[in-house]
């Protein structure tokens, strides 16, 4: 079983809508979390990381971590067609590995 | 400016014929990674090493090799290529493991 899944996407919203992105892990051990963002033929580009409970806003993204159900997500708020890419949700376990989810791609509708 | 390179780019290459990629970053960073991506199974991670001399497996190691002789360079190997590892090829590399800086990727075609 994967460590960290996303089940969610493809996602289309409209220019100046919220999208919501949601991924799960498997290991209660895991502390940390973080969102990546990868345009079509680039690298990964870190957005956000977490490590508490609870949310953490960064300008128009927050990330929501509830270990007790133990998912991660990411709120775009006031979408913009720059955000269209794939997000990639990553845990960091404790044998020095960061697992990656395989990635939910956003198109912002202009 | 703090960066990950890899070379090369792009890389077109025959089964069995051995190659090397190269990975460097100037962050002085202990951590260093190797994924390969592939449509639907995101990021895979190769080998990791956690400083010089160290290294170790990750989640998809069957025919490739690193080594880590210096603290910037950390080389991925394949001995013998063949058809499965046509793949795009990220190196990253971290202070601690967590936060991870990626480099600008080896697109690899095996034929």
């Amino acid at each position: 079983q994967k460590e960290v899944e996303q089940n969610s996407g493809p996602l289309s919203v409209p220019e100046g809508a919220i999208a919501s992105l949601n991924c799960t892990y498997s290991d209660r051990g895991s502390q940390s979390f973080f969102w990546y963002r990868q345009y079509s033929g680039k690298s990964p580009e870190l957005i956000m990381f977490i490590y508490s409970n609870g949310d953490k806003e960064d300008g128009r993204f927050t990330a929501q971590l509830n270990k007790a159900s133990q998912y991660v997500s990411l709120l775009i708020r006031d979408s913009q067609p720059s955000d269209s890419a794939t997000y990639l949700c990553a845990g960091y376990f404790n044998d020095y590995k960061l697992s990656f989810g395989a990635g939910t791609t956003v198109t912002v509708r202009a | 400016e703090a960066q990950v390179t890899q070379n090369p780019r792009y890389l077109i290459t025959v089964t069995g014929k051995k190659l090397t990629v190269t990975c460097s970053q100037n962050m002085n960073h202990e951590y260093m990674s190797w994924y390969r991506q592939d449509p639907g199974l995101g990021l895979r991670q190769i080998y990791y090493s956690m400083n010089v001399e160290v290294t170790d497996k990750g989640d998809v190691p069957e025919g490739y090799k690193v080594s880590r002789k210096e603290k910037r360079n950390f080389p991925l190997i394949l001995e013998s290529p063949s058809p499965n590892q046509t793949s795009l090829y990220f190196c990253a590399s971290s202070k601690n493991g967590e936060t991870q800086y990626f480099g600008p990727g080896t697109r690899l075609l095996v034929l």
